[in-house]
């Protein structure tokens, strides 16, 4: 079965501009979530979504949103960027909210310059 | 305020050397523990996931063991390949949102 999938793996932006990334979730995983990882904070859980419907979000400005289709992929979008938010992005797709294990894409390394 | 913290930051071990990494947390109402690797660059690989208090889960070298308080992950006769960041995530609260730590990172020295 194939895994987490998440494009672009690179992306380099100025600031100001705005970045999409997606994310294709593990089949038969509904639920997705993603996080930003950077070497100071660790890992900030951003927003999670379920059937297309987001559950929870975490204490990220509102430059930060995001979506799920029906098919369960997910993007997530940054407008206006800042040089802070340079980071790895992570999503993570599980069968569905709760007791469920996280299973984690590589990551979309972006470079805000 | 729900809080996950991992100790030590850093940990260099010869190869052979056993040891633990500390993962403790502060949370109310605890669905699960989760422990993952990451190598550099890429994202987190899934390891174990504890329930719990005295639950322990074993793969090759690692085993992990839970508390009330805290989850330790024990690494017997470590190889250079265990060489990684180990993090750890806990499960919790009214939404199930996911607390990780900052992560261990583990060297081991041929």
């Amino acid at each position: 079965k194939a895994g987490v999938t998440q494009t672009p793996r690179y992306l380099i932006k100025t600031r100001g501009q705005q970045v999409t990334l997606s994310c294709s979730p593990i089949s038969g995983h509904r639920s997705v979530s993603w996080y930003q990882q950077t070497p100071g904070q660790g890992l900030q859980f951003l927003f999670e979504y379920f059937s297309e419907t987001q559950r929870n979000k975490g204490n990220f400005p509102g430059r930060f949103s995001g979506r799920q289709f029906s098919n369960s992929r997910s993007e997530m979008n940054v407008s206006t960027l800042e040089l802070g938010d340079s980071a790895l992005y992570l999503c993570a797709s599980s069968y569905q909210p709760g007791q469920e294990t996280q299973y984690f894409g590589p990551g979309t390394r972006l470079l805000v310059l | 305020e729900d809080q996950v913290t991992q100790s030590p930051e850093a940990l260099r071990l010869q190869e052979g050397e056993s040891s633990s990494l500390n993962c403790s947390y502060t949370v109310s109402g605890l669905r699960g523990l989760f422990w993952y690797r990451q190598d550099p660059g890429k994202g987190p690989e899934f390891l174990f996931t504890l329930y719990s208090a005295g639950e322990e889960k074993e793969k090759e070298r690692l085993k992990a063991t839970l508390t009330k308080k805290e989850s330790f992950l024990h690494i017997t006769a470590p190889k250079p390949e265990d060489s990684a960041t180990y993090l750890c995530a806990v499960q919790a609260g009214t939404g199930n949102q996911f607390y990780f730590g900052t992560g261990t990172s583990l060297t081991v020295i041929p």
